[in-house]
C-alpha cells in the first residue's frame, strides 16, 4: 500500500451489530476519507474527516481520527445486509493526491 | 449527471499487444486520477492530471504505461506492449479540487483488464 492499512482485513459479524474498523497511515496528512466498494463496482466515498478534526458522524457512521497515532477508525452502527462490502480509508497529502490503504472486506449475515 | 464513464468494462489481450483504457469525467471536475487494485498489491495511484495537466505520475510502474489527457472531458491510460502482470482492474476518478470543496472522489465502475 503507498499510504494506510486498515485492519482487520476481513470482518463477520451478525445484523443488527456494530461493526469497528481501523485505518492506521504512515505521515501527516491534509484529511481522510472513507470509501466503500461493493462487488465488482467502483469506490463511493461516505465520508471526510479533516485534520483538524477528532469526530465526525453521518447517519450510521461514525468516523475518529487521531492525529498523534495516526490512526482513524469507521464504525458502522445497526449494521445491514447491504452492508456487506470492502471498505477503504484514503489519506489525502499535499496537492490533490489520495493514497488508499488495504481495505476490510465487511459480511454482515442476515 | 452520467458519473464517470470508463471503457472498456472487460478487456481479455494476449501478451505483447497494446491496450487502451478511457475515461471520461465528470463535467467540471478539474483532476482526474487512474488507479490500479489487484488483490496483492490493493489500490496503487498511477497517475493523477490537474486542468489537463499531469502533476504526479511517479506512480505510473513502467515506461510501458502512459496517460493523456487532451481536453477536460477525456482521458486514456495506455499498455504498450501488455504483460500478464497487468492484469487488474483499472479505475479512473475524477474530483474538483480548489478552496471550497472537499477532494472527495468520483470513481467509474472500472476497467477489468485480463492479459494471457
Amino acid at each position: 500500500s503507498q499510504q494506510g492499512e486498515e485492519d482487520p482485513q476481513a470482518l463477520s459479524i451478525q445484523e443488527g451489530e456494530n461493526a469497528t474498523m481501523n485505518c492506521s497511515y504512515k505521515t501527516s496528512i491534509n484529511n481522510l476519507q472513507w470509501y466503500r466498494q461493493n462487488s465488482g463496482r467502483g469506490l463511493v466515498h461516505l465520508i471526510l474527516i479533516r485534520s483538524n478534526e477528532r469526530e465526525k458522524h453521518s447517519g450510521r457512521l461514525r468516523v475518529t481520527l487521531d492525529t498523534s497515532k495516526k490512526s482513524s477508525s469507521l464504525l458502522i452502527t445497526a449494521s445491514r445486509a447491504a452492508d456487506t462490502a470492502s471498505y477503504f480509508c484514503a489519506t489525502g497529502l499535499t496537492g490533490n493526491q489520495f493514497y488508499f490503504g488495504t481495505g476490510t472486506s465487511l459480511t454482515v449475515i442476515p | 449527471d452520467a458519473g464517470v464513464i470508463q471503457s472498456p468494462r472487460h478487456e481479455v489481450t494476449e501478451m505483447g499487444q497494446e491496450v487502451t483504457l478511457r475515461c471520461k469525467p465528470i463535467s467540471g471536475h478539474n483532476s482526474l486520477f487512474w488507479y490500479r487494485q489487484t488483490m496483492m498489491r490493493g489500490l496503487e495511484l498511477l497517475i493523477y492530471f490537474n486542468n489537463n495537466v499531469p502533476i504526479d505520475d511517479s506512480g505510473m510502474p513502467e515506461d510501458r504505461f502512459s496517460a493523456k489527457m487532451p481536453n477536460a472531458s477525456f482521458s486514456t491510460l495506455k499498455i504498450q506492449p501488455s504483460e500478464p502482470r497487468d492484469s487488474a482492474v483499472y479505475f479512473c476518478a475524477s474530483s474538483s479540487a480548489g478552496t471550497g470543496h472537499t477532494g472527495e472522489l468520483f470513481f467509474g465502475e472500472g476497467s477489468r483488464l485480463t492479459v494471457l
